[in-house]
C-alpha cells in the first residue's frame, strides 16, 4: 500500500509570495496526481503527472519518479489560491482508485 | 456539462436508519468510485466499478453496498447507519483508455452526519 505523505500541512503567505507543496510516496506509481479542494468541498484536478514537469498558468508542477517525489509551485499568489492541496498516486494497473495525502491547507492573505 | 451529479448535499440520519447517495455522470465514463473524507485525513475508497455490472471493494468497504447497473450511475448504500459513518462522501469518475492517464471528475459531494 502507497504510503502519500504531504509538506507542509498548513502554510500561510503573504500575496506575491513564491508556494511551494511537497509530496512524496512509498512506491512506484503509474501517474500522480494534484487536486485542489475549495472551502466549499468541491475538488477539482489541476495536474496529472507521470514524468517530468507540467505547468498552467500560474502553477507549476514537478515530479522526480526516481525520489519518489513531487512539488506544486504556486507563482504570484493570490487570495483566490487559498484552498486545499492534495497529492494523490495512482499505482500500476490504474483501476482501483487513487491513494491520497492528507492535503495541505493554503492561505493567502491580501 | 452537468459532469458527476451527487445527491443529495446534505443529510442527517438517526442511528440504524439507512439511506442511498446518488452519483451520475454524463460524461460516458466506465471506471466510477465512492471515497470519504473525514477530517484531517485523506480521502479514502470505499468501492470502485470498471463498468456496468462490475463492482469491488477499496480499502473502508465496511458498512456500505454498492450497485452498478447502467454506465452513468453508481449509487453508495448504508444499510445501518453509524456514527462512524459521519463523513463527506465523494463520488468520481474517469474514462477507460489509458486509464493510467486519465484524471478523475468528482462530484460536488454529500455531507452526511449520524446522530
Amino acid at each position: 500500500k502507497n504510503e502519500v505523505e504531504q509538506s507542509p500541512q498548513n502554510l500561510t503567505a503573504q500575496e506575491g509570495e513564491f508556494i511551494t507543496i511537497n509530496c512524496s510516496y512509498s512506491v512506484g506509481i503509474s501517474a500522480l496526481h494534484w487536486l485542489q479542494q475549495h472551502p466549499g468541498g468541491g475538488i477539482v484536478s489541476l495536474f496529472m503527472l507521470s514524468s517530468g514537469k507540467k505547468k498552467h498558468g500560474r502553477l507549476i508542477a514537478t515530479i522526480n519518479i526516481q525520489e519518489k517525489h513531487s512539488s506544486l509551485h504556486i507563482t504570484a499568489s493570490h487570495p483566490r489560491d487559498s484552498a486545499v492541496y492534495i497529492c494523490a498516486v495512482r499505482s500500476p494497473g490504474g483501476a482501483d482508485g487513487l491513494t491520497f495525502g492528507k492535503g495541505t491547507h493554503l492561505i493567502i492573505q491580501p | 456539462n452537468a459532469g458527476v451529479t451527487q445527491t443529495p448535499k446534505f443529510r442527517i440520519l438517526k442511528i440504524g436508519q439507512s439511506m442511498t447517495l446518488q452519483c451520475a455522470q454524463d460524461m460516458n465514463h466506465n471506471y466510477m468510485y465512492w471515497y470519504r473524507q473525514d477530517p484531517g485525513m485523506g480521502l479514502k475508497l470505499i468501492y470502485y466499478s470498471v463498468g456496468a455490472g462490475i463492482t469491488d471493494k477499496g480499502e473502508v468497504p465496511n458498512g456500505y453496498n454498492v450497485s452498478r447497473s447502467t454506465t452513468e450511475d453508481f449509487p453508495l448504500r448504508l444499510e445501518l447507519a453509524a456514527p462512524s459513518q459521519t463523513s463527506v462522501y465523494f463520488c468520481a469518475s474517469s474514462r477507460t483508455q489509458g486509464i493510467n492517464n486519465q484524471p478523475q471528475h468528482f462530484g460536488d459531494g454529500t455531507r452526511l452526519s449520524i446522530l
